[in-house]
């Protein structure tokens, strides 16, 4: 079953930091390019950021970049965001999800910032 | 960036009545290579986004046949042919040809009249 699993999210105070994961399954992840998208709590998606298969190719959103940082480790199938100095509108659900063609998304994991 | 816009942003239909989601782009979305790079997600209460459409008109597998999307252009549109009580939800669009980054529709929420 091709299949994404998100996990790392939880409370953390403004201004700190959290890693998230993702591990794929199913389908030849060193294949494909992958994004991280989120939703705030009752809101929309919004896009965060994209890494290509061999990490040659990396983008932003406006809205994280010089804070966030994607990554990915091929021979462990696994997809990373390292997000530091947090704010209060980063709190969302925080989703992987397959390529540009957005054919597959992981459950997403809940990430919230306060104090 | 490219805007997306969605109208309505809520929609009651009745069982077994058709229903139909307008999506307008800022931007032309036809790519250089020909195609338009358009799809619809459908998130149900409490689930993660499912991509239903993808390239304006192709159904992703296991997607009903009573779904349909269509469009040019900057002009897109998602039509369910017959509601069912499982397809209450929020329906996106998204635009994947001017990229980055990736824009989607504010979200049309789709209930049960």
């Amino acid at each position: 079953e091709v299949q994404l699993v998100e996990s790392g999210g939880g409370l953390v105070q403004p201004g700190g930091s959290l890693r998230l994961s993702c591990a794929a399954s199913g389908f030849t992840f060193s294949s494909y390019g992958i994004n991280w998208v989120r939703q705030a709590p009752g809101k929309g998606l919004e896009w965060v950021s994209y890494i290509s298969s061999g990490s040659s190719t990396i983008y932003y959103a406006d809205s994280v970049k010089g804070r966030f940082t994607i990554s990915r480790d091929n021979a462990k199938s696994s997809l990373y965001l390292q997000m530091n100095s947090l704010r209060d509108e980063d709190t969302a659900v925080y989703y992987c999800a397959k390529s540009g063609a957005f054919d597959i998304w992981g459950q997403g994991t809940m990430v919230t910032v306060s104090s | 960036d490219v805007v997306m816009t969605q109208s309505p942003l809520s929609l009651p239909v009745t069982l077994g009545q058709p229903a139909s989601i307008s999506c307008r782009s800022s931007q032309s979305l036809v790519y250089s290579d020909g195609n338009t790079y358009l799809s619809w997600f459908q998130q149900r209460p409490g689930q993660s986004p499912r991509r239903l459409i993808y390239k304006v008109s192709n159904r992703d597998s296991g997607v009903p046949d009573r779904f349909s999307g269509s469009g040019s252009g900057t002009d897109f549109t998602l039509k369910i042919s017959r509601v069912e009580a499982e397809d209450v939800g929020v329906y996106y669009c998204m635009q994947g040809t001017h990229w980055p980054p990736y824009t989607f529709g504010q979200g049309t929420k789709l209930g049960i009249k």
